[in-house]
């Protein structure tokens, strides 16, 4: 039972455009969101997070937004770059077991 | 060096085989953790250790052991591994114990395994 599911594992954006990612979970005991980032060969790197008291967190060009009602985050790029292309992974935990549950990633391509 | 590094970052192994994959955190961090990463599923965790002690045991077989002898190392022996077992093998560190704040995990690049 995959609790935490990122439904498209590919997508392709124009350079300058917007990236929307998107991640949907199950478990309502999920309290904190966390997108990682990850290029061939190299490990995921932690990109940005988010609470659940919180509904919207920004850092420069990367904003997550959390949509409890509908377990729902997504993560927006604006504006992408080639740099931004790789896989995109959500993982969620929840307070007190702070295990991170990923899903599968979606593979963003940055077309110039 | 800086991060997390593993080694080795390639391992072919037959199903007869003993082998270690080794890790190492140059941050100062208190957990590390394992992770496998199949194709096309999300990441498993398969243990923690906090502060060199075991704290979580994913049901992972008995053919992986893990081993750390200090918070900065971390070790996965494998032995009569089986073909399933093939994967990208992940491992990873937090700044505080799994239960304290340790969401934010820095992982290595990964040992690529496949077994033959």
């Amino acid at each position: 039972d995959q609790q935490v599911k990122q439904n498209s594992p590919s997508l392709s954006v124009q350079e300058g455009r917007i990236s929307i990612l998107n991640c949907d979970y199950t478990n309502s005991m999920f309290d904190y969101f966390l997108w990682y980032k990850k290029y061939p060969a190299e490990g995921p790197t932690f990109l940005i997070s988010i609470s659940s008291i919180k509904d919207k967190n920004e850092d420069g060009r990367f904003t997550v937004f959390l949509n409890k009602s509908a377990k729902h985050l997504s993560l927006h790029i604006v504006p992408s770059q080639p740099g931004d292309s790789a896989v995109y992974f959500c993982a969620a935990s929840n307070f007190g077991n702070e295990k991170l549950t990923f899903g599968t990633g979606t593979r963003l391509t940055i077309i110039p | 060096e800086t991060g997390v590094t593993q080694t080795p970052r390639h391992l072919v192994m037959g199903m007869t085989n003993k082998k270690s994959l080794k890790c190492e955190q140059h941050l100062g961090h208190n957990a590390m953790y394992w992770y496998k990463q199949s194709a096309k599923k999300p990441l498993e965790l398969m243990f923690v250790y906090n502060f060199k002690e075991q704290t979580e045991n994913n049901s992972v077989p008995s053919r992986f052991s893990p081993e750390c002898p200090n918070s900065s190392h971390l070790f996965l022996h494998l032995h009569t591994l089986q073909p399933e077992d093939s994967a990208l093998y992940l491992c990873a560190s937090s700044q505080q114990p799994l239960g304290q704040g340790s969401n934010e995990q820095y992982f290595g690049p990964g040992t690529r395994l496949t077994v033959t």
